[in-house]
């Protein structure tokens, strides 16, 4: 069974910081793309960024270009957001998703989430 | 960017009603869409993928249609388990990009 659980969200001020993990569990992770999508609280879903199986190709929405590092660690089956110049509206839970295979970008397996808050 | 419009943003049934939901895409994107449902307090799960394929384990109650532009999510007896939250998705092109989402409530 696939298991995704995410860690080290917080808050944090304005302009700071912050490293997202998730540690995948129940498949071949180096078989696998992988990406981040948010949800503002009572908001709806939008997609983050994205990382090939390999970690070679990485996609990211707009927003968060130039902002936000997805990488990926796969001799220890774990997924990374890093976060810097961080900003109010990126406030939000954050879910580590699966990729499901064949070129179809569906995300088919989801984390709890972890609750990332940016406030001073 | 290619834009995602859900209908209606919520619907009140019954207990054994036919549910539809409507997404529209801003442009033609094949059968490049997803269907999510999630609860309160809870992660989405994936239900359909590819427009109409049921991913494993989603009752058969669900359904999906459609392609290019106009896409529909059907629940054919809807149950208790089923008053949720569902988003479209499509998987075209980045940016990946979501629907608002429709809220099914009890009538």
């Amino acid at each position: 069974e696939v298991d995704l659980l995410e860690s080290g969200g917080g808050l944090v001020q304005p302009g700071g910081s912050l490293r997202l993990s998730c540690a995948a569990s129940g498949f071949t992770f180096s078989t696998d793309g992988m990406s981040w999508v948010r949800q503002a609280p009572g908001k709806g879903l939008e997609w983050v960024s994205a990382i090939t199986s390999s970690g070679t190709s990485t996609f990211y929405i707009d927003s968060v270009k130039g902002r936000f590092t997805i990488s990926r660690e796969n001799s220890k089956n774990t997924l990374y957001l890093q976060m810097n110049s961080l900003r109010a509206e990126d406030t939000a839970i954050y879910y580590c998703t699966k990729v499901g295979r064949g070129g179809n970008m569906r995300f088919e397996s989801w984390g709890q989430g972890i609750l990332v808050t940016v406030s001073s | 960017d290619i834009q995602m419009t859900q209908s209606p943003s919520s619907v009140s049934a019954s207990v054994g009603d036919r549910v539809t939901i409507t997404c529209r895409a801003s442009q033609a994107i094949s059968t490049w869409l997803a269907w999510y449902q999630q609860k309160p307090g809870k992660a989405p799960t994936l239900l359909i993928y590819a427009a109409s394929n049921l991913q494993s384990g989603v009752p058969s109650r669900f359904s999906g249609s459609g392609s290019e532009t106009d896409f529909t999510l059907t629940i054919s007896s809807l149950q208790p388990e089923d008053f949720a939250t569902y988003y479209c998705q499509q998987a075209n092109s980045f940016p990946v990009t979501f629907g608002g989402g429709t809220r099914v409530e009890s009538k």
